[in-house]
């Protein structure tokens, strides 16, 4: 399977909105509303932001959030803030009932 | 709170066999549709799944290492296992366990995960 699309980095000012985009095929992305966006700040556990295509567990912040068009599934986040600074990686159920990851982009808050 | 926490050798050899094993804490490993998971990541590049386990025993792989994979589960300890034989330089990574929320119908994703282990093959 191959890994999902991200762009390898993406950068805005504080207060900002970014977008990161995540695509796929209609075997994974396409075909199934379980998108799920991590954020990992290195050297640290990865964290669950948006599940379901856009669905946020209980606390994190409503300034994340998810959406899907065709193969490609996307995560917004507004109002950026420094703690933000991470890598985000997305992930897709696929047809052959497994897991892929997105190749990760970095977000940098400038 | 649910807890996982990585275990096992940080080198290991060419040819040889990596082993790890994740130990759940603050919940049952049998209880709800949880599916655990092995996640790993090299440095400088991504995340990359290597596979799921049911309590059940049944196994999902991801296809590029299914010749190489075995995942276990041991519920009388709580803990679920990895096992990736004839090794190279390649998997050299950082090696996460992780829970896997879902079921029929529904999926939430790795909500829980360890802290990870770094292991390093080298001769």
């Amino acid at each position: 399977q191959s890994a999902l699309t991200q762009p390898a980095s993406v950068s805005g000012s504080p207060g900002q909105s970014i977008t990161i985009s995540c695509t796929g095929t209609s075997s994974d992305v396409g075909g199934y509303n379980y998108v799920s966006w991590y954020q990992h700040h290195p050297g640290k556990a990865p964290k669950l932001m948006i599940y379901d295509v856009s669905n946020r567990p209980s606390g994190v912040s409503n300034r994340f959030s998810g959406s899907k068009s065709g193969n490609t599934a996307s995560l917004t986040i507004s109002g950026l803030q420094a703690e933000d600074e991470a890598d985000y990686y997305c992930s897709s159920y696929t047809s052959s009932s497994t897991q892929v990851f997105g190749g990760g982009t970095k977000l940098t808050v400038l | 709170q649910v807890q996982l926490q990585e275990s096992g050798p940080g080198l290991v050899k060419p040819s040889q066999t990596l082993s790890l094993t994740c130990t759940v804490s603050g919940g049952s490993i049998s209880s709800g549709s949880y599916y655990w998971s092995w996640i790993r990541q090299p440095a400088g590049k991504g995340l990359e799944w290597i596979g799921r386990i049911y309590t059940s025993g049944s196994t999902n792989y991801n296809p590029s290492l299914k010749s190489r994979v075995t995942i276990s589960v041991d519920t009388s300890k709580n803990q679920f296992s990895l096992k990736l034989s004839s090794v190279t330089a390649a998997d050299t990574a950082v090696y996460y366990c992780a829970r896997e929320a879902g079921g029929s119908g529904w999926y939430v994703g790795f909500d829980y995960w360890g802290q990870g282990t770094l292991v390093t093959v080298s001769s």
